[in-house]
């Protein structure tokens, strides 16, 4: 299974875009990169997922690099409720997650 | 409600006690699986069911972890003789298999402490 780095941490300002990058250079062909984001004290949550094209949905927009070795989530306007940790996992059956990035929305 | 639902939320147990989880899956969907996460990680893969058979367990997953789902619906994890390394949270999703992707549907968690 391919595995991710993501960022420990990230800030992001109210209303602004939150850029989450992710690398995943061990990635084969037919592995999916999905984003699953993690409330405090909830369980995880799925956001996204892709194979080769970006994609967009009503919580965000994932843009996948053509050699497919990185990727980056967009939550488009952040609000303080976006506040969690974010976790990008490659894997063409279940799912391995990492530590993630925790993204604090700054009032 | 008719997400992932689990019970306990909450179980505190002695070291050496077995304990027992309960996942009840969205009805429609054949696959189950079951995570374990310790503070400051992320989820870990313990096992996971296609219908009633069990098709993956991870290295995690000791002798002293049984998990079944016997009817193909809701699904228990037991661990036996616990011990304090076991305290933990344990998640269960659920999804619809596809060839396609993978999206999985996460219950609140199991918070499991051995005292």
């Amino acid at each position: 299974d391919a595995k991710t780095t993501q960022p420990t941490s990230m800030d992001c300002a109210e209303g602004r875009a939150a850029n989450l990058p992710c690398n995943h250079s061990t990635i084969s062909g037919n592995e999916y990169v999905y984003w699953y984001r993690q409330i405090h004290s909830q369980g995880p949550q799925y956001i996204i997922h892709g194979l080769k094209n970006n994609e967009t949905n009503e919580m965000a927009s994932l843009i996948i690099t053509e050699d497919r070795k990185s990727s980056t989530l967009i939550l488009p306007h952040a609000t303080l409720r976006d506040t969690a940790v974010y976790y990008c996992i490659v894997r063409s059956r279940n799912l391995f997650f990492g530590t993630g990035t925790r993204l604090t929305v700054i009032p | 409600d008719t997400g992932v639902s689990q019970n306990p939320r909450h179980k505190i147990t002695k070291r050496g006690q077995n304990v027992t989880f309960r996942c009840d899956p969205i009805s429609e969907h054949n696959r189950l699986y079951w995570y374990r996460q310790t503070l400051g990680q992320g989820p870990e893969f313990l096992t996971y069911f296609q219908n009633e058979a069990q098709l993956e367990k991870s290295r995690l997953l000791s002798d002293r972890f049984s998990a079944e789902r016997p009817k193909g619906s809701f699904s228990t994890l037991e661990i036996q003789r616990t011990e304090q390394g076991d305290s933990a949270m344990y998640l269960c999703a659920s999804s619809l298999f596809s060839t396609d992707y993978n999206e999985q549907f996460f219950g609140p968690g199991t918070r499991l402490t051995v005292l």
